[in-house]
């Protein structure tokens, strides 16, 4: 069981805008920023988005975050089938003194 | 260009120990926060314990808390995780993790090193 909630799977066809949520408490993401990581087939996760909404050099602006009270979200814009991965979200959390997951999404290119 | 490399992984019974290490280059390692995450087979991730640039801040998951030692050495850029006790459930891809300079998980990864944990 996972601190962070995320939906196990999500879909969308390519071009298309597609969410996916991250719910959390008020010991973690209602009061620490959120990243968001993407981990393709057989490789390691990447960074995303961090602190909330910022995105590492590279990442195409497709790809956005953001927060609000305990819960954050990622959006990607114009779908494409290279999207196809897992997508976890994190954040440290004050009462366990940890950075805590999400289970993770599994993203689908319909 | 920043590489993490991680080495120590193997096959190991339970209650036995294992030290991995992470090899950095690419970065001035001592100005870094590092951090080890792992991943069970066909499971999620899981941040396991991080370390602060001069090794003086330590923090550990609950499930590591007691059993794992994390430690650096920033003259030979090499982070470590000394894994005592192990159990079945350790048993998972190790990655070694570097913070950004704002303190923020993740921004490379290692390709990571396989704990497996089995009689």
């Amino acid at each position: 069981q996972s601190v962070l909630t995320q939906p196990p799977s999500a879909s969308g066809t390519p071009g298309q805008t597609v969410t996916i949520s991250c719910s959390g408490s008020s010991s973690n993401i209602g009061r620490k920023t959120v990243n968001w990581y993407r981990q393709l087939p057989g490789t390691a996760p990447t960074l995303l988005i961090y602190t909330d909404n910022l995105r590492p050099s590279g990442v195409p602006d497709r790809f956005s975050g953001s927060r609000s009270g305990t819960s954050a979200s990622l959006a990607i814009s114009g779908l494409q089938s290279e999207d196809e991965a897992d997508y976890y979200c994190a954040a440290w959390d004050d009462s366990l003194e940890a950075w805590v997951f999400g289970g993770g999404t599994k993203m689908t290119v319909l | 260009e920043v590489q993490l490399v991680e080495s120590g992984g193997g096959l190991v019974q339970p209650g036995g120990s294992l030290r991995l290490s992470c090899a950095a280059s690419g970065f001035t390692f001592n100005n870094f926060a590092m951090a080890w995450v792992r991943q069970a087979p066909g499971k999620g991730l899981e941040w396991v314990s991080g370390i602060s640039k001069s090794g003086s801040n330590i923090h550990y998951a609950g499930s590591a808390k007691g059993r794992f030692t994390i430690f650096r050495d920033n003259s030979a850029n090499t982070l470590y995780l000394q894994m005592n006790s192990l159990r079945v459930e350790d048993t998972a891809l190790y990655y070694c993790v570097k913070y950004t300079s704002g303190t923020s998980l993740g921004d490379y990864w290692g390709q990571g090193t396989l704990v497996t944990v089995s009689s």
